[in-house]
């Protein structure tokens, strides 16, 4: 169970154009989701938290009007890029809040596999 | 100051040794302590996750969390070239819905 999917996996775009991001749970309801960003050998840093029907949460230093989150319903948030250039290209990975199985005091973030985006 | 600082690494080790790997942090509100295994271009899955100070295993997995030094360890028993991986710690304040602090990884090598 908590399995977390992204789509799609890789994508390579022109400079400009907007990219989007796909984030699903597949076998649970998530009300909260997040989104990270992850550049080589380095760790994931949180862009934002994304809950169902209302405005995402974005971290400092985040630009909300080029990291546009939507969280529609509660197994599916995405996040578009917009008007992106070559140093938006990252690894963008989500994670959606789940209650540990066997263990259901304690709600974990289950990731999904990341989507490796390419800006050119 | 970073406020989880984790050894990048790369940390190399032979076939069934030990591998001991740790974080320390800042922040003396983090309440919950996680270790995540992240193999290349996949997302981290968790590997154990501890509330406070004390010992936890699982398997060949043990975590241990000393508040009084704002440090975490886990500590892999007869690693194996699976275990290949980056071990990412995180903190969080609370047990539902808080975003998590993560160490910038520690990438490790089991050699067969």
């Amino acid at each position: 169970g908590a399995v977390v999917s992204q789509h799609p996996s890789r994508v390579i775009c022109k400079s400009g154009t907007s990219v989007k991001i796909e984030c699903r749970s597949l076998d649970f309801q998530a009300t909260t989701m997040f989104w990270y960003r992850q550049f080589p050998k380095q760790s994931l840093m949180l862009m934002a938290t994304s809950n169902e029907g209302s405005k995402a949460t974005y971290e400092q230093g985040v630009e909300k009007d080029k990291f546009l989150i939507n969280h529609a319903s509660l197994t599916l948030s995405t996040l578009t890029v917009t008007s992106a250039h070559p140093e938006d290209s990252s690894f963008y990975i989500c994670s959606a809040n789940s209650p540990l199985q066997g263990d259901s005091s304690y709600n974990e973030q289950f990731f999904g596999p990341g989507t490796r985006l390419t800006v050119l | 100051q970073k406020e989880v600082e984790q050894d990048p690494g790369p940390l190399s080790v032979p076939e069934g040794a030990i591998v001991s790997l740790n974080c320390t942090y800042s922040n003396s509100a983090f309440q919950y302590f996680m270790w995540y295994r992240q193999y290349s271009r996949k997302g981290p899955e968790l590997l154990m996750y501890t509330y406070s100070s004390g010992n936890k295993e699982d398997g060949r997995f043990t975590a241990q969390v000393d508040k009084s030094s704002k440090y975490i360890s886990l500590f892999i028993r007869d690693s194996q070239p699976s275990d290949s991986a980056t071990y990412l710690c995180a903190m969080r304040f609370g047990a539902a819905g808080n975003k998590l602090t993560f160490g910038g990884g520690t990438r490790v090598l089991v050699k067969p």
